[in-house]
């Protein structure tokens, strides 16, 4: 299986902070991977997926980047309703493996 | 707008079976261009990929759990569902259902979930 490893495992930051969120995959996937924002209690949200392809309904705000295997995720301008836990995904190859979360709280 | 609503029992006993159903309403599970799976979290970590099924009937597994898990799909009633057998403590989770769409260079995401279920596994 394809371990995924995001760093840091929890951050705190402001509203209006730029923050990244990174994602390593034990070995190359390409440009598979997706981002998920998950709230408690809530469904899982796409928010990137192909690495760097924005969901349609997601803010601008959000971009990702990155191929092979390191990837990142970028907020910029952090808004109240970001504050939440994020993971990455990679589907290059069954099974699919997440990362384990980074949880964004408010500083 | 397309909808999965994921349901099932919240309590099973340790070494009995978890059956889970995710109704798709708005949309088919015949779609070619899509496909369903489950997704479960445990408590407090991460998650996992279960399982996924085609249009066709085809299905995927994760072998961690390939063993104990049965996919299947039923189009009369626009459903799919989760058994899982012989469950223990270990497989209390948040069940999730959810549609894999294709993005760019037909790569593969989760794109609509289910609100999720808990289900607690007793001893």
């Amino acid at each position: 299986d394809i371990q995924m490893t995001q760093s840091p495992s929890s951050l705190s930051a402001s509203v209006g902070d730029r923050v990244i969120i990174t994602c390593r995959a034990s070995q190359s996937i390409s440009s598979y991977l997706n981002w998920y924002q998950h709230k408690p209690g809530k469904a899982p949200k796409v928010l990137i997926h192909a690495a760097s392809s924005l969901q349609s309904g997601v803010p601008s705000r959000f971009g990702g980047s990155g191929s092979g295997t390191d990837f990142t995720l970028t907020i910029n301008s952090l808004q109240p309703e970001d504050f939440a836990t994020y993971y990455c995904q990679q589907s290059y190859s069954m099974p699919y493996t997440f990362g384990q979360g980074t949880k964004l709280e408010i500083k | 707008q397309l909808q999965l609503q994921d349901s099932g029992p919240g309590l099973v006993k340790a070494s009995e079976t978890l059956s889970l159903t995710c109704t798709v309403s708005g949309g088919s599970i015949s779609s070619v261009n899509y496909y369903w799976g489950w997704i479960r979290q445990p408590p407090g970590k991460g998650l996992e990929w279960i399982a996924s099924i085609f249009y066709s009937g085809d299905t995927l597994y994760n072998p961690s759990l390939k063993s104990r898990v049965t996919i299947s799909g039923d189009t009369s009633k626009n459903q799919f569902s989760l058994n899982l057998t012989s469950v223990t403590a270990a497989d209390t989770a948040v069940y999730y259902c959810a549609r894999a769409a294709v993005g760019r260079f037909g790569a593969r995401y989760f794109d609509l979930w289910g609100r999720g279920t808990l289900v607690a596994v007793s001893s």
